[in-house]
């Protein structure tokens, strides 16, 4: 089945720095790859995902690239603020299948 | 509109005894996927139905695990004879029709078992 890992478990960046989160999969079937923000308490946010048939996506400070010869994609976070502090995830699914294979996430610190 | 809600937010249980979880869908929501996210892990699939039909109950990990949704909007994830081992939160999401599987969770059920 699908496996997806995720690098760092931690990262810490002071603000307005970028921070970039990696990721790659296994199977290469899988074709949706979202991203999510976690604060404590709270369930995933989805914040942006991209498609196998995109490289890369843009929204104001986030973007996706993904490298389907390599299977990985990474999510990069531009001018970051305290307010990006949070946990992210990665994932992946299949179309057919509808269930996300999450990454163990990433905790992200953003320092003011 | 409103988002994905569940109750309750917290449970605690003693080992042993049967707990169910609710999930209110996103309106109109035709998917409703349940996950399990223990502590400093990413969610983990259990379940998914498309209206009323559990298509895929893989991921449940014993058959102490049950869910449903009889009318295809609430769902009920219910957990019998509770294990230390079930201590965990619990995440509800749900997905519109024609989405391309973009999922939007609820806050989750946090159990502790004792």
């Amino acid at each position: 089945g699908e496996n997806v890992e995720q690098h760092p478990s931690t990262l810490s960046v002071q603000e307005g720095d970028s921070a970039v989160i990696k990721c790659t999969y296994s199977d290469s079937a899988s074709n949706y790859f979202p991203w999510y923000k976690q604060e404590l308490g709270k369930g995933p946010q989805l914040i942006i995902d991209i498609r196998s048939n995109v490289g890369e996506k843009k929204d104001q400070r986030i973007a996706v690239t993904l490298n389907k010869t390599a299977k990985h994609f990474s999510l990069h976070i531009t001018e970051t603020q305290p307010e990006d502090s949070a946990v992210y995830f990665c994932a992946a699914s299949k179309r057919s299948q509808g269930n996300l294979i999450f990454g163990k996430g990433t905790k992200l610190s953003v320092k003011p | 509109g409103a988002g994905v809600s569940q109750s309750p937010r917290y449970k605690v249980a003693k080992r042993g005894q049967d707990v169910a979880l609710r999930c209110d869908p996103i309106s109109g929501h035709v998917s409703l996927f349940w996950y399990q996210q223990a502590l400093g892990q990413g969610p983990e699939f259990l379940t998914y139905f498309q209206n009323e039909a559990q298509l895929d109950k893989s991921g449940l990990p014993s058959d102490r695990f049950f869910a449903e949704r009889p009318e295809g909007s609430v769902s009920t994830l219910k957990i019998q004879r509770t294990q230390q081992e079930d201590s965990a939160v619990y995440l509800c999401a749900s997905m519109a029709w024609g989405s391309y599987n973009e999922q939007f969770f609820g806050p989750g059920t946090r159990l502790t078992v004792l």
